[in-house]
């Protein structure tokens, strides 16, 4: 089975703190992905990766980054949380599989609270 | 650009009844993939059951069942004998080549009730 994992399942911090947030993939998936969920508003991408040390933006990049040094982490970054940011944030991987999309396996989540 | 629409917030069904989620989306494209999508309660996010466009023939998964209307750009999802454990959120979603990424509704939460 596909595990996604995600370093943790509940986080609080304060306004202006640097957040990362951790993901780990264990079946050598090429594309990994960050999503913020909200209610009302669906899952909405915030950066993805296609390839270790390769990031490219997706719909609402602002105010956060990512790394990804090693192929099964995926870390998404808060430079100054702000209680805007505060919401539920999936993190999910995939196969490249070139023409035709490969199923999405997602992690349990982590709900971000900024104070 | 693409837009996914889940146009029912909120959905009950009794135990062992059939229930129909509507999902539209918007595109310009001709070659793309349709997905359902279902979140438990406290649990992970899993695929239930994917369509390519250019399949006539609907997908169908066990008990769930996708009724696709390609012209009327419109993608439903159906669970047939619902039972408690399909309590969840279903997300509809949408993918094409070119943008190389899923682009989601804004969900449906389904209760089962016994």
């Amino acid at each position: 089975d596909v595990k996604v994992t995600q370093s943790s399942r509940y986080l609080v911090k304060r306004t202006g703190e640097k957040v990362f947030l951790e993901c780990v993939q264990d079946m050598d998936h090429e594309n990994m992905f960050w999503y913020r969920q909200d209610p009302g508003l669906g899952l909405r991408l915030i950066y993805f990766s296609y390839d270790v040390k390769m990031k490219e933006k997706g719909d609402i990049p602002e105010g956060y980054s990512v790394s990804r040094e090693k192929k099964e982490r995926f870390s998404l970054i808060l430079e100054s949380a702000s209680t805007n940011q505060t919401s539920m944030y999936l993190c999910a991987s995939s196969s490249f599989t070139g023409s035709s999309p490969d199923t999405q396996y997602f992690g349990p989540g982590t709900r971000l609270t900024v104070l | 650009a693409q837009t996914v629409t889940q146009s029912q917030p909120e959905m009950s069904v009794q135990e062992a009844e059939t229930v129909t989620l509507s999902c539209t989306y918007d595109t310009s494209e001709s070659n793309y993939y349709l997905f359902w999508y279902k979140q438990p309660p406290s649990r992970q996010m899993i695929l239930v059951i994917r369509q390519e466009a250019y399949k006539q023939q609907n997908a169908t998964e066990n008990r769930f069942s996708v009724n696709f209307q390609k012209a009327a750009k419109s993608f439903s999802l159906k669970i047939s004998d619902s039972q408690l454990g399909d309590t969840a959120m279903y997300f509809c979603a949408f993918y094409y080549n070119q943008g190389g990424k899923l682009i989601f509704g804004q969900g449906t939460e389904l209760s089962v009730k016994p």
